[in-house]
């Protein structure tokens, strides 16, 4: 029984570059989240998504972020033109069902390095 | 706007000892808690929960005490083990679509 899965571990784009972070939520799972870790940070909310819609987007970047979770297939966190600032640990995390008095499964995140 | 703190950066404990991670909130609509332990390059793993009709939660030596009136919250780990040295972030959810972390303490216990 896999956990949460995200893929690459590590990714190093230069700036003005694209990056494409992938994350497959546990069986069963339908609920997925994406939070940020900066340096010496906690864990920032991004975004919350069920199959095929965004149900909060309130913690995302307005411009150069996007995330999706197709009906098939993992849900992707994209960043264009990717600037040094970008550069954080980013983890994905799936829940049964919604936020209120369910856990979230984390996955072991995606660092990005943004050179 | 940090609405969970966790204003001790790191903590060390002896082997055998009490560990008491401490974490503060602001909203008082938070009605659902969670503590996490991350170690280095992985991702957090789900340790303890409590909802706000409790005020305890206990699982194996981990509790969790719920103070809503001075919206605390606190881990203890009794007895201390050397594998639980990790970086430990509490969570809270007010019903929405969102968990709010703290900024993580991190734990050392030593042999």
């Amino acid at each position: 029984n896999a956990g949460v899965m995200q893929n690459p571990r590590h990714l190093v784009r230069r700036r003005g570059q694209e990056a494409r972070l992938r994350c497959s939520p546990m069986k069963g799972h339908s609920h997925v989240y994406w939070y940020r870790q900066l340096p010496e940070e906690g864990l920032k909310f991004m975004v919350y998504l069920q199959k095929e819609n965004i149900i909060d987007e309130s913690g995302m970047p307005k411009e150069r972020f996007s995330a999706e979770f197709p009906k098939e297939g993992p849900s992707i966190l994209r960043i264009q033109q990717v600037v040094r600032g970008d550069s954080a640990a980013y983890f994905c995390a799936s829940s049964l069902a919604g936020v209120s008095y369910n856990e979230q499964f984390f996955g072991p995140g995606t660092r990005l390095t943004v050179l | 706007d940090q609405q969970v703190k966790q204003n001790s950066p790191s903590l060390s404990v002896q082997e055998g000892r009490i560990s008491i991670l401490n974490c503060d909130y602001t909203n008082s609509m938070f009605d659902y808690f969670l503590w996490y332990k991350k170690y280095p390059a992985e991702g957090p793993t789900f340790l303890i929960s409590i909802s706000s009709i409790k005020d305890k939660n206990e699982d194996g030596r981990f509790t969790v005490f719920l103070n809503k009136s001075a919206k605390h919250l606190s881990l203890h780990i009794v007895p201390s083990q050397p594998g639980d040295s990790a970086v430990y972030f509490c969570a809270a959810s007010a019903s929405g679509n969102q968990f709010y972390f703290g900024t993580g303490t991190s734990l050392t216990v030593i042999p």
